[in-house]
């Protein structure tokens, strides 16, 4: 079955520090990506997403993602955190299976900067 | 509208009775999803329409949910006999067409208890 992997839960960072969440997929066909982000007492929203041509995608705030189809990966990255990235940040694959589209979202992490 | 709309926001009832789930999508977006997000969970894909006709409702947890959306605006998600595990929140999202690489456009959820 089509799943997402999130491989951490939590993270806890200082401010300045780099960030890589990792997002592993599991679908053999052709996918788009997304890394959505819910701040605290907000409405879930897209940071970036991939779905053709250069796979280092960009986002807003300074983030950032690469699609390594061999590895069925899609990591999200920012150089230095700010303590305003606090939230819970979810990677979402789509994919079109037998003519219907399947949207999955990995469980979620949970990020917190601290000042 | 401004945004997606949802409700209500909030909503407590018992063990047995139906509740049903409002979703206002942005004005113009053709397609609407509905999620379930559960606490560890992530969210769980149950149904998207395109229009007013939903191609794939295979995601839905079981017979007792069901939704339906009129005049290609307002969808609602009826779950009959809730159960204890129903209690979730169920997030609505809409996307100017449907096609993989569309952005959701997230409403606030609706938080459902049942006790």
């Amino acid at each position: 079955a089509q799943s997402v992997s999130q491989h951490n839960h939590h993270v806890i960072l200082s401010e300045a520090a780099s960030l890589e969440l990792g997002c592993n997929y599991s679908y053999g066909g052709t996918v788009n990506l997304f890394w959505y982000v819910q701040y605290p007492g907000q409405h879930l929203q897209l940071l970036l997403k991939y779905f053709s041509g250069d796979p280092l995608v960009k986002g807003i705030k300074g983030f950032e993602a690469e699609f390594i189809k061999s590895k069925f990966s899609f990591n999200l990255r920012k150089p230095s955190v700010q303590w305003s990235d606090t939230a819970e940040y979810f990677c979402a694959v789509n994919a079109r299976d037998s003519g219907t589209y399947k949207y999955i979202f990995g469980t979620g992490t949970r990020l917190k900067v601290l000042a | 509208g401004a945004g997606v709309s949802q409700s209500p926001s909030n909503k407590v009832t018992e063990k047995g009775k139906d509740v049903e789930l409002r979703c206002d999508p942005i004005s113009g977006h053709t397609a609407l999803y509905w999620y379930r997000q559960s606490l560890g969970q992530g969210l769980e894909f149950l149904i998207y329409f395109q229009g007013n006709s939903a191609p794939d409702k295979s995601g839905l947890p079981s017979d007792r949910f069901s939704a339906e959306r009129t005049g290609g605006s307002v969808s609602t998600l009826t779950i009959q006999r809730t159960q204890q595990e129903d209690s979730a929140v169920y997030l609505c999202a809409s996307s100017s067409r449907l096609a993989g690489a569309e952005t959701q456009y997230f409403g606030p959820g609706t938080r459902l208890l049942v006790l």
